[in-house]
C-alpha cells in the first residue's frame, strides 16, 4: 500500500460525458501528479501540482482540467469524453526533493463507450 | 520519438532463467529510475542511479547505468513467479522539472 489512495476504481461512461477523478496523497506529500497509461502510449505525465499550486504540465488536452485543494487532495476533470479517453488514470504523490520517489495509487480505469 | 525505448518489448522465461532488460536513449540524464508495476496496480520505485558506470543490487536485481548516462540495463538472476511484472525506466526530463517521462515498459513472464 503506497499511501495513495483514488477513487473510484473503475469508471463506465459515455462520450460526450464529464467525469471527475479523485486522489488523496501520501501524508505530508504536497506534490500530487496525475499520469494517463494507455497500451498505445504507455504511462504519460499529464499534470503535476505543488501545495495547491499548478507546477509542470504535460500532455494534458484542453478537455481535462485539474486541481489541488486546501486540504492537498487533487481531482482531476475529464470533459467531452471521447473512445480514446479509456486508460487507467493514475496519481502520484511525493516530497519535492532530488531524485525523489513517486508514490503511486492503484489508479482509476475509465472506459467510454 | 520516445525519450526513452525500452527492449525488449515482452519477454517470457522459466522459473531459473537469467535475463537482462534494457532502457536506452539518445539524451545524457542527471539519473535514472526503473519501476516495475504488477497487474491492476501503480508502478513502484526500484531504483535511482545517479553516477556513470553505477552498479546497484536489490536481491537477485541488478541495476546499471551507462558510463555516458545514456543507457541503463537491469538484470534478473534465477527469476522467480513472483518478479512477474512491468519493468519501467523513467527520467526526470528538463533541468529543475519534476516531469517524469517514462518508457513504454518490458513485460515480463516467468513460468513456473
Amino acid at each position: 500500500d503506497s499511501g495513495v489512495t483514488q477513487t473510484p476504481k473503475h469508471l463506465i461512461t459515455a462520450t460526450g460525458q464529464r467525469v471527475t477523478l479523485r486522489c488523496s496523497p501520501r501524508s505530508g506529500d504536497l506534490s500530487v501528479y496525475w499520469y494517463q497509461q494507455s497500451l498505445d502510449q504507455g504511462l504519460q505525465f499529464l499534470i503535476q501540482y505543488y501545495n495547491g499550486e499548478e507546477r509542470a504540465k504535460g500532455n494534458i488536452l484542453e478537455r481535462f482540467s485539474a486541481q489541488q485543494f486546501p486540504d492537498l487532495h487533487s481531482e482531476l476533470n475529464l470533459s467531452s469524453l471521447e473512445l480514446g479517453d479509456s486508460a487507467l488514470y493514475f496519481c502520484a504523490s511525493s516530497v519535492v526533493v532530488l531524485y525523489n520517489e513517486q508514490f503511486f495509487g492503484p489508479g482509476t480505469r475509465l472506459t467510454v463507450l | 520519438t520516445q525519450l526513452l525505448e525500452q527492449s525488449p518489448q515482452f519477454l517470457s522465461i522459466q522459473e531459473g532463467e537469467n535475463l537482462t532488460v534494457y532502457c536506452n536513449s539518445s539524451s545524457v540524464f542527471s539519473s535514472l529510475q526503473w519501476y516495475r508495476q504488477e497487474p491492476g496496480e501503480g508502478p513502484v520505485l526500484l531504483v535511482t542511479v545517479v553516477t556513470g558506470g553505477e552498479v546497484k543490487k536489490l536481491k537477485r536485481l541488478t541495476f546499471q547505468f551507462g558510463d555516458a548516462r545514456k543507457d541503463s540495463s537491469l538484470h534478473i538472476t534465477a527469476a522467480q513467479p513472483g518478479d512477474t511484472g512491468l519493468y519501467l525506466c523513467a527520467v526526470y526530463s528538463g533541468a529543475g522539472s519534476y516531469q517524469l517521462t517514462f518508457g513504454k515498459g518490458t513485460k515480463l513472464s516467468v513460468i513456473p
